[in-house]
């Protein structure tokens, strides 16, 4: 039974650029959340897919944006990259039936922006 | 507003020692609530969650943790501590409702000493 998986493990972009990163959910899982982790911070909570639409979103800006696949992969896009983007990103999937919210995660994309 | 506290940073112990790494929450109602575990360069991983009935859960890696209504904790425990355990420990909750977004503490480092 595969995981969470993410791609790429680690990033270097530069100031003005954009990235994309992509996250695989747990086999059977339907929903796929974003997460940002600033170095010694706890998770910020970047948005949540479900049924390929964006179903709830934090305090993030609209630089941030995402998609969700038929095949409830899900990708991240960060665009006009700023040096405080740099962070570990999470993806996190887990089922909208659950009503306890369980989630699994993902190892994280190491982001660098120079 | 609703939020999560770990009140510690840091918690250091010797190996075979007890652990107690402490978690408070603001949070209207009764709310779900977890601790996950993290890594050095790895995602987060599900240790353990209170729903509802009896106060003490057990979890995985021997870990348990202690829910106290009128406190409103749910302090994570272990009873002999192995260096392995050294790692970043998360509390987070999830109030009752139909948002489903998890509210996460700042995290603590868990330095256990040989």
């Amino acid at each position: 039974d595969a995981g969470v998986t993410q791609s790429p493990t680690h990033l270097i972009k530069t100031r003005g650029q954009q990235v994309t990163l992509r996250c695989s959910p747990k086999s059977g899982h339907d929903t796929v959340s974003w997460y940002q982790q600033a170095l010694g911070q706890g998770p910020q909570f970047i948005f949540q897919y479900y049924e390929e639409e964006e179903r709830q979103r934090g305090n993030f800006p609209d630089r941030f944006s995402g998609h969700q696949f038929p095949n409830y992969s899900s990708e991240l896009n960060v665009n006009a990259l700023l040096l405080g983007d740099s962070a570990l990103y999470l993806c996190a999937s887990s089922l909208i039936g659950d009503p306890y919210n369980e989630q699994f995660f993902g190892p994280g994309t190491r982001l660098t922006v120079l | 507003a609703q939020s999560v506290a770990q009140p510690e940073d840091q918690v250091n112990v010797a190996e075979g020692n007890p652990l107690t790494v402490k978690c408070t929450y603001s949070v209207s109602g009764n709310p779900y609530l977890f601790w996950y575990v993290q890594y050095p360069n790895r995602g987060l991983q599900f240790l353990l969650k209170y729903i509802t009935g009896d106060n003490l859960v057990k979890g995985s890696y021997g870990f348990e943790a202690e829910f106290n209504k009128s406190q409103t904790s749910f302090h994570l425990k272990k009873p002999s501590a192995l260096v392995s355990d050294s790692a970043l420990y998360f509390c987070a909750v999830r109030p009752l409702g139909n948002n489903r977004k998890l509210i996460w503490g700042l995290g603590t480092s868990l330095a256990v000493n040989p």
